[in-house]
């Protein structure tokens, strides 16, 4: 299987610190994708790296990739309330058809 | 940006009945879309993928008879869970790519909470 798996399962920080997420997966892939999920709603797309990419920087949110490792990590910095919801790792391989595999996702409390 | 509509939101059936759902891209054409079903605080698993005009090609394990596909146009497919039993009660999403979506990320819809009772 390709699902990946993410650490932790469950985060909860205080508003203002940093939240750092990570995803590891088994195969080789094309591309890896950061989702985020409100609690009862569809994903949203945040961040998608690519296999020749190490790190990527959208606003606070930072994603590292490490392919020799088959590991990533988003970072989210000064974190906000807001920023509570679930946050999943998704992996593209072309091989596969189209589809996302999606990791098993990290749950993030973000306390004001 | 692209825009994935699905209904309805939330759905509650009775125990035999069908139930379909929908998953619409609005401003773009979807070249394939893709069916999930997510079950409390877990990830979403794939159930199926389906291209216009072709024949969905399901996940090993789902029952293709009673998670029914189409795929009629561009920007429509459906998902008709057939006979619907109280395990089949979950939270399905659609995602939706356009050519070359795939290097951008995929677009997805809000998610049906189905309750069969």
């Amino acid at each position: 299987s390709q699902q990946g798996e993410e650490d932790p399962q469950a985060l909860s920080i205080q508003e203002g610190e940093n939240a750092t997420m990570n995803c590891s997966y088994k195969t080789s892939i094309n591309n890896l994708q950061w989702y985020r999920q409100n609690s009862g709603r569809g994903l949203v797309h945040l961040i998608l790296i690519r296999s020749n990419e190490r790190e990527k920087h959208s606003g606070r949110l930072r994603v590292t990739l490490d392919t020799s490792k088959k590991s990533s990590s988003l970072l989210i910095t000064a974190s906000r309330a807001a920023d509570t919801a679930s946050y999943f790792c998704a992996t593209f391989l072309l091989e596969y058809g189209n589809k996302l595999v999606f990791g098993a996702g990290t749950i993030l409390r973000v306390k004001s | 940006g692209a825009v994935v509509s699905q209904h309805p939101s939330r759905v509650i059936c009775k125990s035999g009945t069908s139930v379909k759902i929908e998953c619409r891209s609005l401003d773009f054409q979807a070249t394939t879309m893709f069916w999930y079903r997510q079950f409390p605080k877990q990830s979403l698993m794939l159930m199926a993928t389906s291209n216009e005009g072709s024949k969905a090609t399901y996940e090993q394990g789902v029952e293709k008879d009673k998670f029914l596909i189409n795929h009629a146009s561009l920007t429509l497919s459906t998902l008709t869970v057939t006979s619907a039993h109280p395990e089949d009660s979950s939270f399905y999403i659609c995602s939706a790519i356009g050519a070359g979506g795939e290097d951008y990320g995929y677009t997805f819809g809000s998610g049906t909470r189905l309750t069969v009772v």
